[in-house]
């Protein structure tokens, strides 16, 4: 069965830190696919990135990056110099290929408040 | 606005009552969902549609709920006598075909039943 962790419920930071948010996954499948959303309070996801199983390369956007690990099973998603703007909830979801890969499934999401 | 567009926004009930949602989705995507978040929690999936085909459902969908997707376009997500546990945000995403494709959502339609 697949299945995501993210153990942060919330997270609090002063503005131009860095913050790490965590992810760990559950499946059995071979090919699976990763993702991360952001939720900002007007209440829609917006999708910020996505990696397949097959690829563990690290990705840097801007001043997001994300560290995929499958050894671990972790997918975590690092935000540098933090900005008030990134203020949201962040959810890691996760679908396999044997499911067709249509159903995704979302951590319980990590509350992140940046302070002024 | 090419997005996902939901109506209504907010819905408030009272308990026993139908209600209906609507989910436009990206007009070239082929492939339509319904979530289910409560407070605190991620989206949880409730359905899917590949044109006009639900394809799966998931059980957390009692018979008290109904989707449809007539002409594989937008998508209808009824709920029969409502109850103060119904009460959500219900979220519609939409994709392309593939396998690695992600979903694009919209706001969501907040149901609070009374």
């Amino acid at each position: 069965a697949q299945k995501v962790t993210q153990a942060q419920t919330e997270i609090s930071v002063v503005e131009k830190e860095d913050v790490t948010l965590d992810c760990v996954y559950e499946t059995r499948d071979t090919t699976y696919y990763l993702f991360w959303y952001k939720q900002p309070p007007s209440g829609e996801l917006v999708f910020l990135i996505r990696r397949n199983s097959f690829d563990e390369q690290n990705e840097i956007s801007g001043r997001y990056s994300w560290n995929f690990q499958k050894s671990t099973s972790s997918f975590n998603f690092t935000i540098t110099a933090s900005q008030v703007v990134d203020s949201a909830v962040y959810f890691c979801a996760l679908s396999e290929a044997g499911t067709g890969g249509f159903k995704t499934i979302f951590g319980a999401g990590t509350r992140l408040f940046v302070k002024a | 606005d090419t997005g996902v567009s939901q109506d209504p926004r907010h819905k408030i009930t009272k308990r026993g009552q139908n209600v209906t949602f609507r989910c436009d989705p990206i007009s070239e995507h082929n492939r339509l969902y319904w979530y289910r978040q409560t407070l605190g929690q991620g989206p949880e999936f409730l359905t899917y549609f590949q044109n006009e085909a639900q394809l799966e459902k998931s059980r957390l969908l009692s018979d008290r709920f109904s989707a449809e997707r007539p002409k594989g376009s937008f998508s209808t997500l009824e709920i029969q006598r409502t109850e103060q546990g119904d009460s959500a945000m219900y979220l519609c995403a939409s994709s392309s075909l593939g396998l690695n494709t992600e979903a694009f959502f919209g706001q969501g339609t907040r149901l609070t039943v009374v």
